[in-house]
């Protein structure tokens, strides 16, 4: 079984519809993110999340949500998906004793299709 | 703020042929910095990874040396097989407040039998 596992793999959505992809770990670590990747574009941070009280604002964190509802779990929202929301998403996590190397571990991803 | 420039792709190679990918980064302080790989259909995962300046990072017969003076961070393999196409990025991580890893926009390998 996969160590970082995010569901679902695919979705299909209309415009203005609810969406949350969900991300559990079990490598025990503390840390959290979620990535979102376009062709051309690399792959940009949305939020991350360093325990279940602390949440922080990434890069492109407009129009998403995240709720860290325990330290396995980490699911990011959007309230209301739009078309230029299409992406592949990542969830990833790291270790807080190795902050300074950053090294993540990243589940296999979510592809969402918004219409 | 932190950047992460590589070279656009796809690159195309022959089997056994020679591969370099150029990365160069911008950053405050001493940043850790990393090759990851994508396989087709799969997540990213960690290629090899350097912590400081003049480390050298080696895994999977692919190599890549934390050059400061030239902010560089070169992938090189000297022979690639079909396995190897994949898309590869280069990350740095600087380990001030901002946490997560900044990407490069990754390249796209393709290795022809």
């Amino acid at each position: 079984d996969a160590d970082v596992t995010q569901t679902p793999r695919n979705r299909i959505t209309k415009t203005g519809k609810r969406i949350m992809l969900e991300c559990s770990q079990t490598k025990g670590h503390d840390r959290m993110y979620w990535y979102r990747q376009d062709p051309g574009l690399g792959l940009r941070l949305i939020y991350y999340s360093f325990d279940v009280k602390d949440i922080n604002k990434g890069e492109i964190s407009d129009g998403y949500s995240v709720s860290r509802q325990a330290q396995a779990k980490f699911s990011l929202s959007l309230e209301s998906a739009i078309p230029n929301q299409t992406a592949l998403y990542f969830c990833a996590t790291s270790d807080g004793q190795r902050q300074y190397t950053g090294e993540l571990f990243f589940g296999e991803g979510s592809r969402l299709t918004v219409l | 703020g932190n950047s992460v420039t590589q070279m656009e792709g796809p690159v195309t190679l022959s089997e056994e042929a020679f591969l370099t990918i150029n990365c160069t980064y911008t950053a405050t302080g001493y940043p850790s910095l990393f090759w990851y790989v994508q396989y087709p259909g799969e997540g990213l995962q960690l290629l090899l990874k350097a912590t400081k300046a003049d480390d050298k990072g080696s895994n999977k017969g692919f190599e890549a040396t934390y050059r400061k003076e030239t902010t560089s961070f070169h992938l090189e393999k000297g022979s690639v097989q079909v396995s190897d196409s994949a898309v590869y990025f280069c990350a740095l991580s600087s380990g001030g407040g901002a946490d997560g890893l900044t990407f490069g926009k990754g390249t796209h390998l393709i290795i022809q039998p």
